[in-house]
């Protein structure tokens, strides 16, 4: 998986708690992505980094936060979780080059009951 | 309209066919495309890249880009069982990083 992980890889969690997941590449590469997939949408970019402290909104950004404090990490937050964020959230990086090429991560399951 | 528009299928092919992916796409600045092949409970993986008008070849994959017409296909020659998977097809807006993907294809190769 191009030197990217996520954690947690499965997490169960109730309505109104907070959740964060983590993205950890060791490719230092510049940029990094969060999507969801969910049945019949495919994957739909959440927010995304350009370089450390540097993100910007996606498709469906609304009830997610991240954050970018080093180039390795970048973390998506659900301040409070509710079950339409019940998804597969995938993790993405590319180099600053002209294939803009995204490799992806294992994906983290998320339930929301 | 969706901006990237694929077949959900599912398309089955038999064993050794030639198996054929279409993606249509609607923003006529879109510059590169891609095609990502997701096996069931896993990420999706990148099969090929393509950029500019034409045809290009890796192996058993073909990828076909029709800017005119706003489409690009993957051709799968000699179909295996293990290429059954769901096939992402992604785009890219002009300058833009980010990607768009349509909602795949799912192809199953019958042995």
């Amino acid at each position: 998986d191009a030197g990217i992980t996520q954690s947690p890889r499965h997490k169960v969690t109730e309505t109104g708690t907070p959740v964060t997941l983590r993205c950890h590449q060791t490719e230092n590469h510049r940029y990094m992505y969060w999507y969801r997939q969910d049945p019949g949408h495919g994957l739909r970019l959440i927010h995304y980094s350009y370089g450390v402290k540097d993100t910007d909104k996606g498709e469906v950004s609304d009830g997610y936060s991240v954050s970018r404090s080093k180039t390795e990490d970048f973390l998506l937050t659900l301040e409070s979780a509710t079950s339409s964020q019940t998804s597969v959230y995938f993790c993405a990086i590319s180099e600053e080059d002209f294939t803009d090429t995204q490799y992806f991560g294992p994906g983290t399951r998320l339930t929301v009951l | 309209q969706k901006e990237v528009e694929q077949n959900s299928g599912p398309l089955s092919v038999p064993e050794g066919a030639i198996a054929s992916l279409n993606c249509t796409y609607s923003d006529r600045v879109s510059q590169s495309f891609f095609w990502y092949r997701q096996y069931s409970g896993k990420s999706p993986e990148l099969i090929m890249s393509i950029y500019s008008n034409g045809d290009k070849e890796d192996g058993r994959f073909t990828a076909q880009l029709n800017k005119a017409s706003q489409y690009v296909s993957l051709l799968i020659r000699d179909s295996q069982p293990s290429d059954s998977a769901t096939y992402l097809c992604a785009v890219k807006r002009g300058s833009a990083r980010q990607l768009t993907f349509g909602s795949g294809t799912q192809l199953t190769v019958l042995p």
